[in-house]
């Protein structure tokens, strides 16, 4: 089946410093990627879409400035926090589909703690 | 935008009991998804439904979506402690840039 790989899977960085996270489709292609966040206890909250060879669709409300995203092929999508501060903290994860009609298939996400 | 309303938030059952959640949509969507996520892990996915009517098993649970294509639920038949964890259905409606609208999920726990 589709694996998609999302690395680090834990991260704590100072205040201030950036952290680069990577979502990696192993065994399909992706034209596109979507970014989400999740809360303790809540849902999943699309960030942004990732399209491959071209500029990532932000949600209302997401700071396309703080939340960098590149996707520079058709298997790997990057998702650059920017001067984390700790209100950033929070688990991060990357989905992928190989077509429009599939379904999503999930990173193992990235906790993040900005201390 | 779209919303998709998951009910209820929390369920709590004795081992061998029956539950069900149920997911409601503010448009028609193209299909809809269910993922489970355990503690501290990530949404896997457990099924997709496109036709309108449509009724799928996995063993103890069975998935339906409505006629209208806008309602959907999740059925297991005698719990299991194995049986954990947050449900979330995930609309996609394919006008929409092919984005997935989640749920907020049904956190089911189960008494032995």
């Amino acid at each position: 089946g589709a694996v998609v790989s999302q690395h680090p899977s834990r991260v704590i960085c100072k205040s201030g410093t950036s952290v680069k996270i990577e979502c990696r489709s192993l065994d399909f292609q992706a034209t596109t990627m979507f970014w989400y966040r999740q809360f303790p206890k809540q849902s999943l909250m699309l960030m942004a879409t990732s399209n491959e060879g071209s500029k990532a669709t932000y949600e209302q409300g997401v700071e396309k400035d703080k939340f960098l995203i590149n996707h520079a092929s058709l298997t790997l999508s990057t998702l650059t926090v920017t001067s984390a501060h700790p209100e950033d903290s929070s688990f991060y994860i990357c989905s992928a589909r190989d077509s429009l009609n599939s379904p999503l298939h999930f990173g193992n996400g990235t906790r993040l703690t900005v201390t | 935008g779209q919303q998709v309303m998951q009910i209820p938030q929390y369920q709590h059952v004795q081992e061998g009991e029956d539950f069900t959640t149920y997911c409601n949509s503010s448009t028609t969507l193209s299909n809809i998804q269910w993922y489970k996520q355990r503690p501290g892990g990530h949404p896997v996915f457990l099924i997709q439904l496109v036709k309108s009517g449509e009724v799928k098993k996995q063993k103890r649970l069975t998935f339906q979506f409505g006629e209208a294509k806008k309602n959907s639920s999740l059925h297991i038949t005698a719990t299991q402690t194995t049986d954990v964890g947050t449900y979330f259905c995930a609309g996609t409606n394919n006008t929409n840039a092919g984005k997935s609208t989640f749920g907020d999920g049904t956190t089911l726990t189960v008494k032995p």
